[in-house]
Order: structure tokens, then C-alpha cells, then sequence
């Protein structure tokens, strides 16, 4: 079962565009939640995270924007860049099953397009 | 300031055999997680180490097992290998503690189970 369902699954996005990726939990327990970045080759990299209390963060051009009502949070990218495509996950993790243990969504490949 | 580094980069074992990853830390940090990254999908975590022993564990079975060494450096191992096991492992760490959350993750060991 899926704890973090995430879409879409593609995004294609023009240079300058905004890119917009939504996920979804149903565990109320989760308490952090984290977005990572993985290129091809590499390991996923922290890119930005929010915990429940806050409603939005912002990190540069990558926006964060949480519902606790609605357990939806969903990732922003301003002004898209070719260098941002790249395949993004949610995650979410809660202190009972311990601050290692991310429950991932299952990624969006995001192309941007100059 | 080196990364986390995994060791081999790509294998390939038939079914049956065993298998031994490697992964060092970055340094400073204390706590080594291991995750299954299956084609398409997103990382699933398999254990935690800390203090040279497993703190938390995800839905693997027992072939899955792991090391932590005092120099914080980590191995995972895989018995009996199946088919299903072909993934990309990936090593992460962090400090336990403040910012335990953030992990940071190393390339990955490409499996290929023939």
C-alpha cells in the first residue's frame, strides 16, 4: 500500500514555466515532509522540506505549499529551468517509525523544455 | 567534504547467491539507512543503524540483513537472491539528534539478479 501518492507521474513544462507536483497522504501521523531531487546517476538530494505547523515554505524558486486539512502538499518550481529537469519525490516520515524511515511517493519526471 | 560512498557501482549475481553492498558515510555523520530503489518507483527504506546495530526496520525479510562498524561505515547483505531483488540500493546518513530528518544520499549500488 502506498502511504504517499503522488502525480503526475510525467510533467513536461516550458523554460520560465511553473511546474507544480501534488502528493497526498492518509496517515496523520506523518510530521515531516521532505521533497528530493534525483538526476540520473545519483542518489535523491534534499531539496526542500515542511513540517505540519507551517501552511508554506519557500526555498529560492521552490515553493512548498501544505493543506493539513486535506493532507495534500504539493511542490512549486518559479521560472523552470532545463536544469531542473530531473525526477522529483515526496516523502513523508513520522517519529513512531523513526526520522530515517521516508515513506516515498513514486517520482515525477519533470523535462523542461528551453 | 566527501559524500556518502557505495561500493560496487553495478553487479550482477544470479539467483541464489549473496550479495555484500558497501556505503561510507558522510563525514560527521553517525547513522546509516539503506533504501531499495526498484525501477520506475520510489526508494523503499529497509534499516536503520545506529551505534553498530539495527534501530528500525521496514518490510524486508530476514535475507535482508546489515553491519554498522565503529567507523560508522555499513554493509548490507542479501541472501538468496531473486529476481525481484534487481534495484538500485542506496546508502543514506545523518546525524541522529537535530536534523536527523536529513538524509543524504550516496549514488547507489546497481543490482542486476539473473
Amino acid at each position: 500500500q502506498q502511504q504517499v501518492k503522488q502525480s503526475p507521474q510525467s510533467l513536461i513544462v516550458q523554460k520560465g514555466g511553473i511546474s507544480i507536483i501534488n502528493c497526498a497522504y492518509e496517515n496523520t501521523a506523518f510530521d515531516y515532509f521532505p521533497w528530493y531531487q534525483q538526476f540520473p546517476g545519483k542518489g535523491p538530494a534534499l531539496l526542500i522540506a515542511i513540517r505540519p505547523d507551517v501552511s508554506e515554505k519557500k526555498e529560492g524558486r521552490f515553493t512548498i505549499s501544505f493543506n493539513k486539512s486535506a493532507k495534500q502538499f504539493s511542490l512549486h518550481i518559479m521560472d523552470s529551468q532545463p536544469g531542473d529537469s530531473a525526477t522529483y519525490f515526496c516523502a513523508a516520515s513520522m517519529r513512531q517509525t523513526g526520522a530515517n524511515n521516508l515513506f516515498f511517493g513514486t517520482g515525477t519526471r519533470l523535462t523542461v523544455i528551453p | 567534504d566527501a559524500g556518502v560512498t557505495q561500493s560496487p557501482t553495478h553487479l550482477i549475481k544470479t539467483r541464489g547467491q549473496q550479495v555484500t553492498l558497501r556505503c561510507s558515510p558522510k563525514s560527521g555523520h553517525d547513522t546509516v539507512s539503506w533504501y531499495q530503489q526498484a525501477l520506475g518507483q520510489g526508494p523503499q527504506f529497509i534499516f536503520q543503524y545506529y551505534e553498530e546495530e539495527e534501530r528500525q526496520r521496514g518490510n524486508f525479510p530476514d535475507r535482508f540483513s546489515g553491519h554498522q562498524f565503529p567507523n560508522y561505515s555499513s554493509e548490507l547483505n542479501v541472501n538468496a537472491l531473486l529476481l525481484g531483488d534487481s534495484a538500485l540500493y542506496l546508502c543514506a546518513s545523518s546525524l541522529v539528534g537535530f536534523g536527523a530528518n536529513v538524509l543524504t544520499f550516496g549514488a547507489g549500488s546497481r543490482l542486476t539478479v539473473l
